[in-house]
C-alpha cells in the first residue's frame, strides 16, 4: 500500500525568508500525482501545486515550487518570499492510478511565520 | 456560494445517538469523498463513491455509512456515535478528468462526541 511521510511536525519562517517542507512516499507504481495541499486556521483545504510523475520538470506555482526526486520518492515544497499569509498546516498528498484512485495523506506540516 | 457545501459546521452530540453528516456539490463531479482529519494523522478516506451506484470503503469505515442519494449529494452516517469518532469530517469532490484528480473540499464539520 502507498504511504506519504512528512517528518516535520512544525516549521517556521521570517517573513520574506525561504523554507523547504518535506514529503516522501512509497509506492509500486510509476504513474501518479503529487499534491501539496494548504489548510489555513479558516480550516478550508485548497491545492497549492500539483506534479505529475512522467512530468521530469519541477512544478512551480508562483512563490511556490517542488523538488521531485522521483527515484528517491521525495517531493519538498519550497515556498519563496514567505507571507504572513502562507501561515497554515501544509499536507502531501498521492494520488495513483490503481487502487480505486484514492489520494492518500501525509500528517501534516504546520508551518508558522514569523514577522 | 460555495461549490462544496457541508452541513453542520459544527457539532454536539452525546455517546450513542445518530449523527448524519451531509455533502452536496454544485461542481458537477462524479466523485466525491469522505475525509477524517484527526491531529498528528492527516485525512484519512472514510468512503468514496464514483456515481451513484458506486460506494466504496475506505481505509477507515468501521463506525460509518453511507448514501449516495444523487449525483450532487453525498451523506455519511454515524450510527451510534463513540468519542473517539471526534474529529473534523471533510467531504470532498474530484472530476475524472486530466487535472490529476485534484479534490476539492467542503468547508469541514467538526464533530464532537461527549
Amino acid at each position: 500500500a502507498q504511504t506519504v511521510t512528512q517528518s516535520q511536525p512544525e516549521m517556521s519562517v521570517q517573513e520574506a525568508e525561504t523554507v523547504t517542507l518535506s514529503c516522501t512516499y512509497d509506492t509500486s507504481e510509476s504513474d501518479y500525482y503529487l499534491f501539496w495541499y494548504k489548510q489555513p486556521p479558516s480550516r478550508q483545504m485548497i491545492l497549492v501545486i500539483r506534479q505529475e510523475a512522467y512530468k521530469q520538470q519541477n512544478a512551480t506555482e508562483n512563490r511556490f515550487s517542488v523538488n521531485f526526486q522521483k527515484a528517491a520518492k521525495s517531493f519538498s515544497l519550497k515556498i519563496s518570499d514567505s507571507q504572513l499569509g502562507d501561515a497554515a498546516m501544509y499536507f502531501c498528498a498521492y494520488r495513483g492510478n490503481t487502487g480505486g484512485f484514492k489520494t492518500i495523506f501525509g500528517a501534516g506540516t504546520r508551518l508558522f511565520v514569523k514577522a | 456560494d460555495a461549490d462544496v457545501t457541508q452541513t453542520p459546521r459544527n457539532r454536539i452530540t452525546k455517546t450513542g445517538k445518530r449523527i448524519m453528516l451531509e455533502c452536496s456539490q454544485t461542481k458537477g463531479h462524479d466523485r466525491m469523498y469522505w475525509y477524517r482529519q484527526d491531529p498528528g494523522l492527516g485525512l484519512r478516506l472514510i468512503y468514496y463513491s464514483f456515481d451513484v451506484k458506486d460506494i466504496n470503503k475506505g481505509e477507515i469505515s468501521d463506525g460509518y455509512s453511507v448514501s449516495r442519494q444523487a449525483q450532487a449529494k453525498f451523506s455519511l452516517s454515524l450510527e451510534s456515535a463513540i468519542p473517539n469518532q471526534t474529529a473534523l469530517y471533510f467531504c470532498a469532490t474530484s472530476d475524472t478528468g486530466i487535472d490529476g484528480g485534484e479534490l476539492f473540499f467542503g468547508e469541514g464539520s467538526r464533530l464532537t462526541v461527549l
